[in-house]
Order: structure tokens, then sequence, then C-alpha cells
């Protein structure tokens, strides 16, 4: 099994410019989610899936777009980049539901953004 | 005041030492999850609880749940046990998303 493939592992892109971050998992996993990491701060949540068509924002959403189409992929989109989206991002994936206490995340790995 | 607190921060250790680090946090929680940052940037769980103590090879981690206090220990320390430590926790009612500590970064020198 691949588990969680991210791409790309690296990007530059300009103010202004929009791109795409790709994750796609084959464990059929329904929680799907995308994290940034900064220097001296934990892991962020952007956005978050519970399931195909299903969305919801996380604790920094801002700038940032999600859609959920099938099961397997979970794309990242940025608008309209910004200096203050050069980061780390990390897409993971888990089962969910009531079992769902019991279910490792699974991480991609990584995506190191800057944006100059 | 952040949800989940670990201590240390950093930690350098000699090789075959014990290793302990800790992760307080202040929400309810569902399950407590221990994950391993290499230099390469790539993360893995290691360690899902909800109560108790669970050890895989040298590793033990232990919850208290009254005490909202988790531990993460190592036994006989390695150098390749060197990566950045993070704890996070899934709180009641949070759709299964997690919240974390920013992590201790450990350095087991040879």
């Amino acid at each position: 099994n691949a588990g969680v493939t991210q791409t790309p592992k690296f990007q530059v892109l300009k103010t202004g410019q929009s791109m795409t971050l790709q994750c796609a998992q084959d464990m059929n996993h329904e929680y799907m989610s995308w994290y940034r990491q900064d220097p001296g701060m934990g892991l962020r949540l952007i956005h978050y899936s519970v399931g195909a068509g299903i969305t919801d924002q996380g604790e920094v959403p801002n700038g940032y777009n999600v859609s959920r189409s099938t099961t397997e992929d979970f794309p990242l989109r940025l608008l309209s980049a910004a200096p203050s989206q050069t980061s780390v991002y990390f897409c993971a994936s888990s089962r969910y539901g009531d079992s769902s206490y019991n279910s490792p995340l699974h991480f991609g790995n990584g995506t190191r953004l800057t944006v100059t | 005041k952040n949800e989940v607190e670990q201590s240390p921060q950093n930690l350098t250790a000699q090789e075959g030492e014990f290793i302990t680090i800790n992760c307080s946090y202040s929400v309810g929680i569902s399950a407590l999850h221990w994950l391993q940052q290499h230099p390469g940037g790539g993360i893995v769980s290691l360690f899902m609880l909800s109560s108790g103590k669970k050890k895989h090879g040298r590793l033990i981690a232990t919850i208290n749940i009254q005490e909202k206090h988790s531990s993460l220990h190592i036994t006989a320390s390695h150098p390749r046990d060197s990566a950045v430590y993070i704890c996070a926790v899934r709180s009641t009612g949070s759709q299964g998303n997690l919240i974390f500590g920013k992590g201790t970064k450990l350095s087991v020198k040879p």
C-alpha cells in the first residue's frame, strides 16, 4: 500500500499565484485533513473532511480551499499565495466513526512551500 | 494557554540513557497520540492511548486520565531515536480532529 501520497515535495510561488497541493490515500479512510507546520508552533488544522462531499474548516482556514469529490483525494488550493503561507504542509488520513479513537493518523511526507 | 503542553522543549541525552517526555492537556479527550517526526520531516504514529500503558520495543507510553497527563519513555536510547516527538489529543466532540503540542526535540549523542 502506498498510504498517503502528497505532492509536490517542494514548491516556490510568487505572491498572488495559485496552486493546488495534492493528497491521495489508498486505505479507504473517511477522515482526511490538512495541516501547516510553522517553527515554534504545533501542527495547525487548516481544513478537514469526514467523507466524500463533506468538508469543514479547521483552526486556520483563511486563504485555502478544499474539496472532497472522492474518498481517495483531498486537494488543498491556495487561491492567491501570500508570504504568510510559507510553511510546511502535511496531509493526513484515518478511519472515522465510533471506533476512530483507536485509529492512527497516517501522514503524507509533507510539502515545503515558499512564497516570495 | 495551549491546550496541549509538552516538556521539555529540547532534550539532549547520551546513548543508553532512559528518556522521559511529558504531555499535559486541559481538555476532555477520547484518545491521545504520540507521533515521531524525523529530521527528514516525515511523521509517523507511535502510540494511541485512551487509558493505561502501551509498549512497543524500547518505547513505553502511559496516560493518567484523571491527572490529564501522559509520558513517553525511551529505554536504552540510541542516536537513531533523535527526532521530534509530538503529543496530540483527540478532544471529545471534535469530529476526530487532533490538537497538537509543539513537540519535544530529542538529540541522542553517541
